[in-house]
Formats: structure tokens, C-alpha cells, sequence
């Protein structure tokens, strides 16, 4: 089964609007972290959020935050405010459990979104 | 702001030849990480390696594959004998905790081509 599952290929968004990238994931465990990278056409991966599973509060970081619904298991990525240079592929990732995982990610098949003027 | 370096950013090899992709992780990080992406493809997780040895490693971590710390700032992850189906995206990564809590910093990766 999937851990995590993004089921949006593709997005349009134009510049300056806001957008939100799906996520769910599945786990059993009770501690579990989230996370949101970007992967521009360069390649290198950009670490953007994070939200653990006993944080009270979304997280947020700047123009990104994490609408973490835990009951649902979804956590959401929006970015308000789109720019051109947000115009990349956005994956979800789960580390599950607290030492025994060692920090393995799991991630999600990711989202592209191309920001238009 | 501090950063994973990998070099190099591009290698093309032959099919049966010995690779090794190297890694300057973030200083003062602990744990350190393998993953890959074949193109078009998600990231899998490949090998984590802490206290000088395997954590954990995924089912595509085969008698093919090795990691090591050789000394106190490089990481490398060797193919012994590479396959076509090696062709992919390495990236490695590290962080500060097992858990990751202030991220995990990834290296730009290097694109391994066997031919």
C-alpha cells in the first residue's frame, strides 16, 4: 500500500494566487513527521515544512505552510502567493516512528506546478 | 547556509563497471543517507548509515551496493557491478537527528548514466 499518496500530477497556477497541493499518507504510528520538498528542473531537492505529528499548530515557514489534518491524514501544502520560481515539482515525504526508522523518508509520486504570469 | 556536497553532478559509466558517488554531508549532522530517482520516477530510499555503520537499508540495497565514512567528512555510496537499471538520480542527504525535525538537508545529487 502506499505510505504516501499526492493525486495531483499537474497544476496551473498563475502568479500571485494561492495553491494547494494534496497529501495523504498512511501510518499506524503515533509519531511521524511530514515533510514538503522542492525539486526544481535542476534537480536538487529543497527542503520547505515540516510538521510533526504531536505539533498542535500548522507549521509554517514564509509563503508555505502545512494544513496538517491528522484525524483525515492529510497535510496539505499551500503556498500563498505564487511566483514564477515556484514553478516545480513538490513532494511529500513521511519519516515514520521516532528511532527505530532512523530517518527514512517515504516519499509521495509528487506534484508539478507551473506558475504562469 | 550550510550544504551537502556531492560530487560529481554527472557519470557515465559502463555496464560491470565499480562506481563511487561521494558526499560531504553537513558538518555537524549525524546521520546521513542514500536515496535515488530514476527520471520520471519517486524518490526511494536507498541506506542510512549512523555511529560508522547501516541503520537501515531498502530491499534495493543489494550485495552490489556499499556505503562508507571513510574519514570525518566524506560519504560514499559504491556499485560494485552497475546495471542498466542503476541509471538513475543519487542523492545523498543528512540531518541533524533521526527524526529529522529541522529537516533533512539534500545534496544536489549526481546523475549516474550506465551505458
Amino acid at each position: 500500500a502506499q505510505k504516501i499518496t499526492q493525486t495531483q500530477p499537474g497544476m496551473f497556477v498563475q502568479e500571485k494566487e494561492a495553491v494547494t497541493l494534496d497529501c495523504t499518507y498512511d501510518t499506524s504510528d503515533q509519531s511521524y513527521g511530514l515533510f514538503w520538498y522542492k525539486q526544481p528542473s535542476s534537480g536538487e531537492m529543497i527542503f520547505l515544512i515540516y510538521q510533526g505529528s504531536y505539533d498542535e499548530q500548522n507549521a509554517t515557514e514564509g509563503r508555505y505552510s502545512l494544513n496538517f489534518q491528522k484525524a483525515r491524514k492529510s497535510a496539505n501544502l499551500v503556498i500563498s502567493a505564487s511566483q514564477l520560481g515556484d514553478s516545480a515539482m513538490y513532494f511529500c515525504a513521511m519519516r515514520e516512528g521516532v528511532a527505530d526508522s532512523w530517518g527514512k523518508l517515504q516519499f509521495g509520486a509528487g506534484t508539478q506546478v507551473v506558475v504562469t504570469p | 547556509e550550510p550544504e551537502v556536497t556531492q560530487t560529481p553532478s554527472h557519470q557515465v559509466t559502463q555496464m560491470g563497471q565499480e562506481v563511487i558517488l561521494r558526499c560531504v554531508p553537513i558538518s555537524n549532522h549525524l546521520y546521513f543517507y542514500w536515496y535515488r530517482q530514476i527520471l520520471g520516477q519517486k524518490v526511494e530510499f536507498l541506506v542510512s548509515f549512523y555511529n560508522n555503520e547501516i541503520s537501515e537499508k531498502s530491499e534495493i540495497f543489494d550485495d552490489q551496493f556499499s556505503v562508507e565514512r571513510p574519514d570525518g567528512s566524506n560519504f560514499t555510496l559504491k556499485i560494485r557491478s552497475t546495471k542498466l537499471e542503476d541509471s538513475a538520480m543519487y542523492f545523498c542527504a543528512s540531518s541533524a537527528t533521526g527524526q529529522g525535525i529541522y529537516g533533512y538537508t539534500f545534496g544536489s545529487g549526481t546523475r549516474l548514466t550506465v551505458v
